[in-house]
């Protein structure tokens, strides 16, 4: 199985940061990467496709980056609505697994 | 608008059975791959089951292997979850998910996914 490992978690930052979540793959997954916003009570929502590929409707401060088995997900000036858990999933193999969560909480 | 809903959740004892529903509206149900994906109780998610488009090919996790069974009526837009021998460490939320058919194979199974049910509570206890 593919091992996805965020980092840092937790996160702590304030309104307006730069803030980037790190995803590391076991094995190279090319770009096949994809990343979810989940706030507490909720279902994830997608944010990010194939590593770089903004979702629609999904605001244009996030961003994705990577390839091979290094990945990350850039929020560029954080909003009071971003406060949730962040998850990568790799979709290269089989099963399908996600990263263990990155939550980003109010600094 | 896309609207997926879960139902069929509830509390089982360890050994019994539930099998869970979601019903799509808003797309061509019959085009998409369908993906469980559950959640225990503070914990991440764990992808269950994906069935393709047309259900010829279905895919498990190795730890619901033989117990579950993933399966979809395309003339109804429904998705099933048949879950046997339940065990407490399947106490979770479960939702479906569209897959996500953008720059893959259309009949992928490999997929992102996009969007989710609101989920479905099953929890098994003795």
């Amino acid at each position: 199985d593919i091992q996805l490992t965020q980092s840092p978690s937790p996160l702590s930052a304030s309104v307006g940061d730069r803030v980037t979540i790190t995803c590391r793959a076991s094995h190279n997954i090319i770009t096949w990467l994809a990343w979810y916003q989940q706030k507490a009570g909720k279902a994830p929502q997608l944010l990010i496709y194939k590593a770089s590929s903004l979702e629609s409707g999904v605001p244009s401060r996030f961003s994705g980056s990577g390839s091979g088995t290094e990945f990350t997900l850039t929020i560029s000036s954080l909003q009071p609505d971003d406060f949730a858990t962040y998850y990568c999933q790799q979709y290269n193999n089989l099963p399908l697994t996600f990263g263990g969560g990155t939550k980003v909480e109010i600094k | 608008q896309v609207q997926l809903v879960e139902s069929g959740g509830g509390v089982a004892h360890p050994g019994e059975s539930l099998r869970l529903s979601c019903a799509a509206s808003g797309f061509i149900f019959s085009t998409y791959p369908m993906h469980w994906v559950r959640q225990a109780p503070g914990r991440g998610l764990e992808w269950v089951a994906v069935i393709s488009h047309d259900g010829s090919i279905k895919r498990y996790a190795d730890s619901v292997k033989s117990r579950f069974t993933i399966s979809r009526d395309n003339s109804k837009n429904t998705l099933y979850l048949q879950m046997d021998s339940l065990r407490s460490d399947d106490t979770a939320v479960f939702y479906c998910a569209r897959g996500v058919v953008v720059e893959v194979a259309p009949t992928s199974v490999y997929t992102a996914f996009g969007p989710w049910g609101q989920g479905t509570l099953v929890t098994v206890s003795s």
